[in-house]
């Protein structure tokens, strides 16, 4: 397909277990971010890589998420010991990278729900 | 930390009606995104301001952006139900080369028809 895709596309999971969200980035997008985005809230920036470089993780809450992008393709967020306010919509972009600050092409997300 | 704030949070109108939506930051803006999001599908791209004064059209929409308010609105001319949706304003955090956008709350716009 040619827009970005996002896996799965629901997961619910229980709390204590680890999940890892994957996205595929449209094919040469450069620049990579991952966002959070809880009910009737705008997304929230957790993490951007330029190729397969974490270039800024400012926005991860804590340090049981953590984000690669190994081949500086696809990217997989990973959530460990999830807990009930883990629970969004995670939201990954793409975009060319480049000056004049390009688009960001959105996925459909991942909802993730802890119980 | 820069903050959006978008008014009204949530708006009703029937077709055919003009309608705007307003974006204020609490700091500079360095360039304003307009997306739309609708349950269960990603954001799409509306429009991106960069310049103070810059107004940009697509058709039914337009975009303007006020630097010296440090505010941008985004109107829609004789509404249709496909404009349904919620519409997100974002803004690329100063001092930073690279796209990390912060988010408004959304404004939730039903169309009648």
């Amino acid at each position: 397909g040619a827009g970005v895709s996002q896996s799965p596309r629901y997961k619910v999971t229980k709390r204590g277990q680890d999940v890892a969200l994957r996205c595929d980035p449209i094919s040469g997008h450069v620049s990579l971010y991952w966002y959070r985005q809880a009910l009737g809230q705008g997304p929230e920036f957790l993490t951007y890589f330029n190729y397969e470089a974490q270039q800024d993780k400012s926005g991860l809450p804590n340090d049981r998420f953590s984000a690669e992008r190994p081949e500086g393709s696809i990217s997989t967020l990973t959530i460990q010991r999830t807990e009930q306010r883990d629970s969004a919509m995670y939201r990954c972009a793409s975009s060319h990278a480049g000056a004049n600050e390009p688009e960001q092409f959105f996925g459909p997300g991942t909802r993730l729900t802890v119980l | 930390s820069q903050e959006l704030e978008q008014s009204p949070q949530s708006l009703i109108v029937q077709e055919g009606k003009n309608l705007t939506i307003n974006c204020t930051s609490s700091k500079t803006l360095y360039g304003l995104y307009w997306y739309k999001q609708k349950y269960g599908e990603g954001l799409i791209f509306l429009m991106m301001l960069q310049k103070g004064g810059e107004e940009k059209s697509h058709e039914k929409i337009t975009a303007k952006l006020d630097e010296k308010k440090q505010q941008s609105s985004l109107h829609i001319t004789a509404s249709q139900p496909s404009h349904a949706g919620i519409y997100l304003c974002g803004a690329k955090a100063g001092g930073t080369s690279y796209g990390k956008l912060t988010f408004g709350q959304g404004t939730i716009l039903t169309v009648h028809p």
